[in-house]
């Protein structure tokens, strides 16, 4: 089945750093990667679409100076929080476009924990 | 706005049957999903319906009523390890890129399965 991965699995950084996340889809290609964010026991919030080669689109109240994506190739998207600040701590996720069984889904990655200091 | 509707929690005995209810209020529809997540992890792909109906896969079943704007996803045989938080979702239309359905995530359901 398809798999996506992030590094790292966990992060903690001191305030006013740059934190760089990862995503990769291992074996297939996505065009389209999305970004979310999770807070303890709420929903996943989508921050912004990434396609392969051109400008993330960001969901409104995201703000995408702070938030930097970047979708190089079609395996790899990254997300880098700029100046993080604590309540940026939060669970981020990525998932990937796919195909299985015919059917066009979402597969995510296994998330990064984000602990701001 | 865009808003999906499920119970937060649901309690059920190991064995038993259970369902989710969903309903949704989204500008554009193309479908909903349905995800599991156990504490920490990241949400599993469960089943997703486009048309009305239901779709049964082994001991999950998920249904859906266009016209009614609402889903349910059915549990049976409950197991221990299906403890989790259960989300519907469901796919609008990404304008700004392509045409590409976004997911929109409901609250989700923490479903607790007890011995």
């Amino acid at each position: 089945g398809a798999v996506v991965s992030q590094h790292p699995s966990w992060v903690i950084c001191k305030s006013g750093t740059s934190v760089k996340i990862e995503c990769r889809s291992l074996d297939f290609q996505a065009t389209t990667m999305f970004w979310y964010r999770q807070f303890p026991k709420q929903s996943l919030m989508l921050m912004a679409t990434s396609n392969e080669g051109s400008k993330a689109t960001y969901e409104q109240g995201v703000e995408k100076d702070k938030f930097l994506i970047n979708h190089a190739s079609l395996t790899l998207s990254t997300l880098t929080v700029t100046s993080a600040h604590p309540e940026d701590s939060s669970f981020y996720i990525c998932s990937a476009r796919g195909v299985a069984g015919g059917t066009d889904t979402q597969y995510f990655g296994p998330g990064t924990r984000l602990t701001v200091l | 706005g865009q808003s999906l509707e499920q119970p937060s929690e649901v309690t059920a005995v190991e064995g038993a049957i259970v369902q989710i209810n969903c309903t949704y209020q989204t500008s554009g529809f193309y479908g909903l999903s349905w995800y599991q997540q156990h504490d920490g992890g990241a949400p599993t792909f469960l089943s997703y319906n486009a048309l009305d109906g239901l779709e049964e896969t082994g001991r999950f079943s998920s249904f859906l009523s266009r016209s009614d704007s609402y889903g349910y996803l059915l549990l049976q045989e409950l197991q221990m390890k299906d403890s989790a938080s259960y989300f519907c979702a469901v796919r609008d239309v990404l304008l700004s890129s392509g045409g590409y359905n976004k997911l929109i995530f409901g609250a989700g359901t923490r479903l607790a399965v007890h011995p």
